[in-house]
């Protein structure tokens, strides 16, 4: 089957510009989860949804959203690019939340903002 | 905020030993889970231990979890030069499931 697809694979943004990034999970997973790694921060919990429904979310500023569509592929959007933000985003799907047999990972999303 | 510490940071073996890396965390869980990730890419689902379980294994997996002690190890025995990763151990807590928190992982390199 095929697995977690991510697109794009690199980006360059400007400072102040806003991005969209895109997960399509395992056919038939519900649960998309979005994480972000960084050096100094490691990996990090954004937020997770489940049916269209935003279950859990990280601790990031509001400038970080997501959403879900009925064949539960998923967006994330940043808005007003900070020097910060770039970094290694990863999507995780699972079929119900990870609970039995942990999550499927993307290749992840390169953004770099300058 | 990180959930724990992972130890060793870096570890370099030859190839043919096994590897030791352990993993601490703070809070109650209903399951903790290894993942490895070569250079930057995605991660790659190892193994789940459940939090009412105190060994698994999984090939050249082994995988123990002490809850009383809040920490786990994974072991991988035989090391292969495929094998070089990064390992991060990863918790699914009972306040906050569905919300992995990771560690800062361990950079395991295995030298022919």
């Amino acid at each position: 089957k095929a697995g977690v697809t991510q697109t794009p694979r690199y980006l360059i943004k400007t400072r102040g510009q806003q991005v969209t990034l895109s997960c399509s999970p395992i056919s038939g997973h519900r649960s998309v989860s979005w994480y972000q790694q960084t050096p100094g921060q490691g990996l990090q919990f954004l937020f997770e949804y489940f049916s269209e429904t935003q279950r859990n979310k990280g601790n990031f500023p509001g400038r970080f959203s997501g959403r879900q569509f009925s064949n539960s592929r998923s967006e994330m959007n940043v808005s007003t690019l900070e020097l910060g933000d770039s970094a290694l985003y990863l999507c995780a799907s699972s079929l119900l939340g990870g609970e039995a047999a942990g999550y499927t990972f993307g290749s992840g999303t390169r953004l770099t903002v300058v | 905020s990180q959930q724990g510490e992972e130890d060793p940071q870096a570890l370099s073996i030859q190839e043919g030993e096994n590897a030791t890396m352990n993993c601490s965390y703070k809070t109650s869980i209903n399951n903790l889970q290894w993942y490895r990730q070569n250079s930057g890419r995605g991660l790659v689902h190892l193994i789940l231990i459940r939090s009412n379980e105190r060994e698994k294994h999984s090939g050249r997996l082994r995988v123990t979890l002490d809850t009383s002690k809040k920490s786990s190890s994974l072991l991988i025995t035989a090391s292969r030069a495929a094998d070089t990763a990064s390992y991060f151990c990863a918790t699914d807590r009972v306040q906050g499931a569905q919300k992995l928190v990771f560690g800062q992982g361990t950079r395991l390199t295995i030298n022919p």
